[in-house]
């Protein structure tokens, strides 16, 4: 079936670096947009960057530009969240979805999450 | 960027009745919002998108309407596994997505 199964959370102190993977199965990852969305704790969601099929595009919520890179290794079925100068206002839940249809826009699939805690 | 409002924040309602959740964008976003429902511990699933369309796998009772700037998610007859936190977002100024704020579907 259809899962995406995040990994690399864990506790970093402020201006640290953390990167996450995702890793999908149950479809052609190669072919869809995928996201990154996270939820602080007790709040909602907040999009976080998204990447085109075939990698060549890259958007950032303004929140984290300059400080994460979205990339993917289609080969290997695996989307990356790399974290850099974090924040204690990084502290999330972080999902990584599976883009809907062809502009990706919405997302149709859902992992578990990975938990990121920034604190000294 | 579009700002999302949600109301209410909290609806309380028995199993059977019918909800009525808002959803309003701080300008047009034409029909380019979806809905997403999630449960305690678990992550978001999405519901309806492009305003009315239902996503797979998802039952009938529940349903999307709307267009610019106001939008309605209505489920028909509350079952149990409804209640949630209810989320709508918008992809109309792509690709700075933003979600509304959530409003929590409580058992009454």
């Amino acid at each position: 079936q259809v899962q995406l199964v995040e990994s690399g959370g864990g506790v970093v102190q402020p201006g640290g670096s953390l990167r996450l993977s995702c890793a999908a199965s149950g479809f052609t990852f190669s072919s869809y947009g995928m996201h990154w969305v996270r939820q602080a704790p007790g709040k909602g969601l907040e999009w976080v960057a998204f990447i085109r099929y075939d990698g060549s595009n890259k958007y950032y919520a303004d929140s984290v530009k300059g400080r994460f890179t979205i990339s993917r290794d289609n080969s290997k079925n695996t989307l990356y969240l790399q974290m850099n100068s974090l924040r204690a206002e990084d502290t999330a839940v972080y999902y990584c979805a599976k883009g809907l249809g062809p502009r990706g826009a919405y997302m149709d699939v859902w992992g578990k999450g990975t938990t990121v805690t920034v604190s000294s | 960027e579009i700002v999302l409002t949600q109301s209410p924040a909290t609806l309380s309602l028995s199993p059977g009745e019918r909800a009525t959740l808002s959803c309003r964008a701080s300008q047009s976003v034409s029909s380019y919002l979806a809905w997403y429902q999630q449960k305690p511990g678990q992550a978001p699933r999405l519901l309806i998108y492009d305003a009315s369309n239902r996503a797979t796998g998802i039952p009938a009772r529940f349903s999307g309407s709307g267009s610019g700037t106001d939008f309605t998610l209505t489920i028909s007859s509350l079952e149990p596994e409804d209640f949630a936190v209810y989320y709508c977002q918008q992809r109309s100024n792509w690709p700075r997505y933003t979600f509304g704020q959530g409003t929590k579907l409580e058992i009454k």
